[in-house]
């Protein structure tokens, strides 16, 4: 069974910073690109960031190009997002997910989500 | 960025009936284009990938259709469980791009 649990939300004052993780199992991690997906309270889904399985492709939205950054170690099945300079509108429910075919597609399963709280 | 335009907003249907969602992108995406049901305090399901494909144990009442700029999600007979929101999403170009979402709920 394909299993994404996200880790490491919790409340920060703007500026701060935060580590989330992502435990993958139930599947080959190795050969899967992953994303970070987020979703503001009351407001749509957000893709955020992306990785492909071996590191070398990385995408960013806008919002969070130069603050955010995604990295993955394939050796504990483990994807993150380490959050810097962290705005209230970065608080927001965060999602892991998996591409459904390696480094390509659609998002195929997504984890429950851990909620990061941005605020003075 | 290519924009995503979903109509309805809301749709207020009964069990039984059949929904029809529309997703409209700012310029092609060719096929590359999902579709989502997210509820409240679960994770997003993925419903329907490259326009028309249903995902593994998506029942057959979800169909998708369409390429190029316009899309749609049926669901020929609504079941109880249904209800709930559902987001295109396009993966033809960075950045990946999300649809605001259409409420379907119970009439």
């Amino acid at each position: 069974e394909v299993q994404l649990v996200e880790f490491g939300g919790g409340s920060v004052q703007p500026g701060g910073s935060l580590r989330l993780s992502c435990a993958a199992s139930g599947f080959t991690f190795t050969t899967s690109g992953m994303n970070w997906v987020r979703q503001a309270p009351g407001e749509g889904l957000e893709w955020i960031s992306y990785i492909s399985s071996s590191s070398s492709v990385i995408k960013y939205a806008d919002s969070v190009k130069g603050r955010f950054t995604i990295s993955r170690d394939n050796a504990k099945n483990s994807l993150y997002l380490q959050m810097n300079s962290l705005r209230e509108e970065d608080t927001a429910v965060y999602y892991c997910s998996k591409r459904i075919n390696g480094d390509y597609g659609a998002f195929d399963y997504w984890g429950q989500g851990t909620l990061v709280t941005v605020s003075s | 960025e290519i924009v995503l335009t979903q109509s309805p907003a809301t749709l207020s249907l009964s069990p039984g009936e059949r929904a029809t969602l529309s997703c409209r992108a700012s310029q092609s995406v060719t096929s590359y284009l999902a579709w989502y049901q997210h509820k409240p305090g679960q994770a997003p399901r993925l419903l329907i990938y490259d326009a028309t494909n249903r995902a593994t144990g998506i029942p057959a009442r979800f169909s998708g259709s369409g390429s190029g700029t316009d899309f749609t999600l049926s669901i020929s007979s609504l079941e109880p469980e249904d209800f709930a929101v559902y987001y295109c999403q396009q993966r033809s170009s960075w950045p990946v791009t999300f649809g605001q979402g259409t409420r379907l709920e119970i009439k």
